[in-house]
């Protein structure tokens, strides 16, 4: 079975430009989270979202918003971006059954903003 | 804010020696408590998880030990290989994950 999927890969971009992520969750989850990991730390939760509605929301400014599609994919968006927004982008996908905790991290998207 | 504080930062072993890293929480609401590894230029992968009301869980080579009343758990690495070289990282929470600052592990051959 295909693991969760990120893209781009990579990406460039410069101060106040705004950028695009994409994830698409393991086949059958429906919860897909959002997280960011700046070089050498832990990742820090940004967003929750199942079916379709946001469930969750980190300690992030309103320039990042993120939303999920029908087909359970989701989108996350940057506005404005700083220097400090650099990271590597992780999205991670979940049944979110009463069950089940497990997360399943993407291999992320790393972002360069210049 | 709620933190997981992961000790040591870093850690090095030979060949066949055990590691062990260690986890403080904070929130005693939550019950449920993964750790990652993670392989450089790669996402976290799940390794291994527990819920408090069990003291230790052993898949594999990797154990975590759950002490509820110190509100502390451990990942032990029996007979570790240098393949097992990465940073790991604990963690807590249900939807909303809550990580350690991770430790990076060397296994030297």
């Amino acid at each position: 079975d295909a693991g969760v999927t990120q893209s781009p890969t990579h990406l460039i971009k410069t101060r106040g430009q705004h950028v695009t992520l994409r994830c698409s969750p393991i086949s059958g989850h429906k919860s897909v989270s959002w997280y960011q990991q700046v070089l050498g730390q832990g990742p820090q939760f940004i967003f929750q979202y199942y079916e379709k509605e946001e469930r969750g929301r980190g300690n992030f400014p309103d320039r990042f918003s993120a939303r999920q599609f029908p087909n359970y994919s989701s989108e996350l968006n940057v506005n404005a971006l700083l220097l400090g927004d650099s990271a590597l982008y992780l999205c991670a996908s979940s049944r979110r059954d009463v069950s089940s905790y497990e997360q399943y991290f993407g291999p992320g998207t790393r972002l360069t903003v210049t | 804010q709620q933190q997981v504080k992961q000790s040591p930062q870093s850690l090095i072993v030979q060949k066949g020696g055990i590691p062990i890293i260690n986890c403080a929480y904070e929130n005693t609401a939550f019950d449920y408590f993964p750790w990652y590894q993670q392989f450089p230029g790669k996402g976290p992968a799940l390794l291994i998880a527990i819920r408090p009301d069990v003291s230790e869980k052993k898949e594999g080579r990797f154990t975590i030990s759950f002490n509820k009343s110190a509100k502390q758990f451990s990942l032990h690495i029996m007979d570790s290989q240098p393949g097992d070289s990465a940073t790991y990282f604990c963690a807590e929470g249900y939807n909303k994950l809550i990580f350690g600052a991770g430790t990076r592990l060397a296994v030297h051959p």
